[in-house]
Parts: C-alpha cells; structure tokens; sequence
C-alpha cells in the first residue's frame, strides 16, 4: 500500500539553527500539505502546495519557513532559524482535490523536532 | 475563525460497549468531514469518512453526519482494548486545496 514516507524521524537542534524536514507523497497525489502538532495539543495547518505552488498558509507559517519540491518526489519543509517554540512533530500529508474519490488526505509517520 | 469542538475525555468504556465520540463544527459550509485515529505518539490515521448527511458504515465503526445542527459522530461497536487512542476530527476547509481543521481529539479507553 502507497505511503507517504518522512525523514528524520527525529531532529534535534540548536536554537537559531536551519533545518529541513523531508517528505515523499504518494505518488499520484497532487496536494501536498504540512501540518504540525505541539505535543498534547491539536494538529494544525501549516502550508498547502499544489502545481509548484503555495496554495494556502497559516499564521504559523511565516517568513521563517519556506516549502520546496525539488524533484518529482521529494517535499520539503525548511525552518530558517529554529525557536524553542517550533519544537513539535510535523506531519506532511498528501492527497486529491475535495469533493472527489481522492478527497482523503494521508498522513506521513511525522518528525519530531526538538529545539534547544 | 473556523473551529471544530470535541470533548477531550477521557471516555472508559468497557471491552465490547459502543463508543460514542461527538464532534461540532464552526463552517457552515463545510463539505468534507473524517475521523482519524492517533495512538500516542504516532501520526493520525483514517478511520472514516462522510460527506452526506446519515449514516455511513464501515466494519465497526459507524459515522454519522448532521449538517443543519453541524455535528458529526462516530461510533464504534464492539469496542476492543486495542480502539483505546485519541480520535481525531476533521474537517475539510473550502476550496479545492482545503486544508483539514482538526479538533483536539477525544481519549478513548476501553477497559478489558
């Protein structure tokens, strides 16, 4: 069965450092999404990006993160200067237009981000 | 600011019971509803999905959707030890792209 697949698995960093989170969607997804979960409390949007583009973004997301598909596979989240408040697990997930057969959107297996 | 509600638990019920897990929305507009479930520690996996008002059935589990009072529920029949995680709702943002919303997921237990 077709997953969607992410490394690190876990990242840990100094405060003020980059780091780039990597996904691989399914592949005949077109909708690829970020989403982040602050430990016990909810998942929350950070970014959608469909057609090489930023389609949608959160309050979360600002200037210091930025998404890129480098390749046909690849689906990366880049946090420019890391605070001790992104530590959190994020989750990258894929999936079809809403309101069709592929309006499911699958769940990678998340990386833990520690900031210290 | 759209917004879905659950009870955060915990709710124990006994192996075998029907779970009852209850979830509002703010958007009255929304079109795309699901369940996720999230054992700790873990990423949210899809349980259920419903788009039309009723009922949907899928095993064990049961989703039900009421878009004039903006609820949605799931049910889970015969409930194992192995159901016992946090179940997540949520809901398709507008557009195309939409994001999902999520809730902040109701603790389930279910007690040998």
């Amino acid at each position: 069965e077709p997953e969607v697949t992410q490394t690190p698995s876990h990242q840990v960093t100094q405060m003020g450092q980059e780091v780039i989170l990597r996904c691989v969607p399914i592949s005949n997804h077109l909708y690829f999404y970020w989403y982040r979960q602050i430990l016990g409390q909810k998942v929350e949007f950070l970014v959608s990006f469909y057609n090489n583009e930023i389609s949608e973004k959160s309050e979360i997301f600002d200037d210091q993160f930025s998404v890129e598909r480098p390749d046909g596979s690849n689906f990366t989240l880049k946090i420019r200067s890391t605070k001790l408040e992104d530590s959190a697990m994020y989750f990258c997930a894929s999936g079809g237009p809403a309101g069709t057969p592929r309006d499911i959107q699958y769940f990678g297996a998340g990386t833990r981000l520690s900031v210290l | 600011q759209k917004e879905v509600e659950q009870n955060s638990g915990p709710l124990s019920v006994p192996e075998g019971a029907i779970a009852s897990l209850n979830c509002t929305y703010s958007d009255r507009g929304s079109q795309s509803f699901f369940w996720y479930r999230q054992y700790s520690g873990k990423s949210p996996e899809l349980i259920m999905f419903i788009y039309s008002n009723g009922d949907k059935e899928d095993g064990r589990f049961t989703a039900q959707l009421n878009k004039a009072s903006q609820y949605v529920s799931l049910l889970i029949r015969d409930s194992q030890p192995s159901d016992s995680a946090t179940y997540l709702c949520a809901v398709r943002a507008g557009g195309s792209q939409g994001n999902l919303i999520f809730g902040k997921g109701t603790k389930l237990s279910v007690k040998p």
